[in-house]
Order: C-alpha cells, then sequence, then structure tokens
C-alpha cells in the first residue's frame, strides 16, 4: 500500500478563489510528520507548511493551511485567494518515526498538478 | 536559500559510462539526501547520510552508490549508467530534529543515451 496517496492528478481554479489538495496516508507509527512541498515549473523545491501528528490545532502559514483529520488520515493543503504564481506541483510528504535506520526519510506522494485560471 | 548547491546541473552522458553528482551544503546539517523525481513517481529516495560516512539505502538503490567523506559534501555514482536512470536528481539537507523540514537543491537534470 502507498503511504502517501494523493488522488488528484490535475487541479483547477480561478484567481481568488480557495483550492484544497488532498493528501491521504498510511503508517501505524504514533509519531509522524506530514509536510506540503510546492514546486513551480522552475523546478526547485519550496517548503510551505507542517503538521506533527500531536499537534493539536492545524498548522497555518499565510495563505496555506493544513485541514488534519487524524482519524481519517487525511492531510489536505487549502490555499486561499489562490494566485497565479500559485499555479505548480504539488507534493505531500510523509515523516515517520520508526523508518528504520533514520528517523528523518521523508516518503512522497505523486503530486498534484495546479492550475490557477484568471 | 538553504545553502546547497548541486553539480552538475545538467549533464548528457552514454550507456555505460559512470557519472558522479555532487552536493554541497554550507549549513552544517548533520542529514543529507538523494532523491530522484520521474514523472508519475514524484520523488523516491535512493540514499541518504546521517554523518560523516554513515550511509543508508533508500527505496531505489539499485544501480547507484554514494559517499560522505566530509560533512558538507555527498557524492551519487552511477557506477555504469543506463538509460532507465534518466532523471532529475535532488538533494536535500536537514537539521535531523523533531520538525525536521527538508531542504531542497536547484536539482541536476541527468539523460543518459
Amino acid at each position: 500500500a502507498q503511504k502517501i496517496t494523493q488522488t488528484q492528478p490535475g487541479m483547477f481554479v480561478q484567481e481568488k478563489e480557495a483550492v484544497t489538495l488532498d493528501c491521504t496516508y498510511d503508517t501505524s507509527d504514533p509519531s509522524y510528520g506530514l509536510f506540503w512541498y510546492k514546486q513551480p515549473s522552475s523546478g526547485e523545491m519550496i517548503f510551505l507548511i507542517y503538521q506533527g501528528s500531536y499537534d493539536q490545532q492545524n498548522a497555518t502559514e499565510g495563505r496555506y493551511s493544513l485541514n488534519f483529520q487524524k482519524a481519517r488520515k487525511s492531510a489536505n493543503l487549502v490555499i486561499s485567494a489562490s494566485q497565479l504564481g500559485d499555479s505548480a506541483m504539488y507534493f505531500c510528504a510523509m515523516r515517520e518515526t520508526n523508518s528504520g535506520g533514520s528517523n528523518y526519510k521523508l516518503t512522497f506522494g505523486k503530486g498534484t498538478l495546479l492550475t490557477v485560471n484568471p | 536559500d538553504a545553502g546547497i548547491t548541486q553539480s552538475p546541473r545538467h549533464k548528457v552522458t552514454e550507456t555505460g559510462t559512470p557519472v558522479t553528482l555532487r552536493c554541497h551544503q554550507t549549513e552544517n546539517h548533520r542529514y543529507m539526501y538523494w532523491y530522484r523525481q520521474d514523472p508519475g513517481h514524484g520523488l523516491r529516495l535512493i540514499h541518504y547520510s546521517y554523518g560523516v560516512k554513515d550511509t543508508d539505502k533508500g527505496e531505489v538503490s539499485d544501480g547507484y552508490s554514494v559517499s560522505r567523506s566530509k560533512t558538507e559534501d555527498f557524492l551519487l555514482t552511477l557506477e555504469s549508467a543506463t538509460s532507465s536512470q534518466t532523471s532529475v536528481y535532488f538533494c536535500a539537507i536537514s537539521r535531523g530534529d523533531t520538525y525536521n523540514e527538508q531542504f531542497f537543491g536547484p536539482g541536476t537534470r541527468l539523460t543518459v543515451l
């Protein structure tokens, strides 16, 4: 089974609207972390937001928020007031504590390509 | 910028030739990683290092080796490149703390003909 699943290969949103990118994960580790990265067409990987499994509140960073539903094992990224510059590939990733050998490896989903239309 | 550089940024080589990619960091972070990115696969971990001379395999390590003789440098070697190793290779670093955000280098586009 995949550890990180992003079911939306592509998403479209109108400028200034909000959009939710889905991410579900699979782990038996009680301590884990979830990350979202953005990859624009230029190719660099940009960290957006982090949620720890024990965090009581959903993480927020500016226009980005993470809708963390632990029981459903989902960690959806919400982008409010979309901008043209938000058009990019978005990756969800998970860090498990007991990942064998190192506590700090990330497993990535396959990504969602977001297109913001003017 | 997280102080990570990769060299070369682009390389075209032929099947069967050895190739070495270099990742250099100025952050003195303990952990370093090599990923490959292919369409439809996201990023997949090749090898990682948790200290000088301490390395371990990731999920797609076959055909690759790594070395880390200094904190700042992490080398990825393809002993005999194959066309299936055509990919974009990313290096990443992290402090190794609980948060452990990974910072990525700019990537190396490798084409094996």
